[in-house]
């Protein structure tokens, strides 16, 4: 069974820095693609960041480019994103996602997520 | 970047009826499509990809349909655990977007 734990949330102020890990379980994860999507409260869903399995290709909203860096570490079947210089807008829960495929595409599985909240 | 509209933004339906849900690209996006369904509190679900293909453990009710910038999906018969929140994806360009979704409600 496919298991994604997300950690790292917590409450902080504009302009700081935060890095959230997904410890993933029950597949072999370097073969896949491994996303971060975030939700603002009460609104749907944004696709944050990618990273493909294998050749490890990054890709970035445009909100959150400079600003944001995803990697992942195969032996500790975990992906991380680096956020920093955040903002109130980047206040969401902060899913990470598995996709089916080395390349990025669809995502097919999903952790419970974590609360990033940003405020002064 | 590819802008994805849902319509309607909220669809009432009565169990055991069917819903149909549609999903417009700005520009093309093949057939590089997925459906999520998300229930409050919880992680969305991938229902569809492909445009037509159902995830793993998806039941049969569920279809999706379409290529290029028009997509459907439809449920068939609705259940009491399908009324959510549904929304679209395109991976076909960077960035990928989601819609803003679709609220399946009880009528």
């Amino acid at each position: 069974e496919v298991q994604l734990l997300e950690s790292g949330g917590g409450l902080l102020q504009p302009g700081g820095s935060l890095r959230l890990s997904c410890a993933a379980s029950g597949f072999t994860f370097s073969n896949y693609a491994m996303n971060w999507a975030r939700q603002a409260p009460g609104k749907g869903l944004e696709w944050v960041s990618a990273i493909s399995g294998r050749i490890e290709s990054t890709y970035y909203a445009d909100s959150v480019r400079g600003r944001f860096t995803i990697s992942r570490d195969d032996s500790k079947s975990t992906v991380y994103l680096q956020m920093n210089s955040l903002r109130a807008e980047d206040t969401a829960v902060y899913y990470c996602a598995k996709g089916p495929f080395a390349m990025v595409t669809a995502m097919d599985s999903w952790g419970q997520g974590t609360l990033v909240t940003v405020s002064s | 970047e590819i802008v994805m509209t849902q319509s309607p933004g909220t669809l009432s339906v009565s169990p055991g009826e069917r819903a149909t849900l549609s999903c417009r690209a700005s520009q093309s996006v093949s057939t590089n499509l997925a459906w999520y369904q998300q229930k409050p509190g919880q992680a969305p679900r991938l229902l569809i990809h492909g445009a037509s293909t159902r995830a793993t453990g998806i039941p049969a009710r569920f279809s999706g349909s379409g290529s290029g910038t028009e997509f459907t999906l439809t449920i068939g018969s609705l259940q009491s655990g399908d009324f959510a929140v549904y929304y679209c994806q395109q991976y076909n360009n960077w960035p990928f977007v989601f819609g803003q979704g679709t609220k399946v409600e009880v009528k």
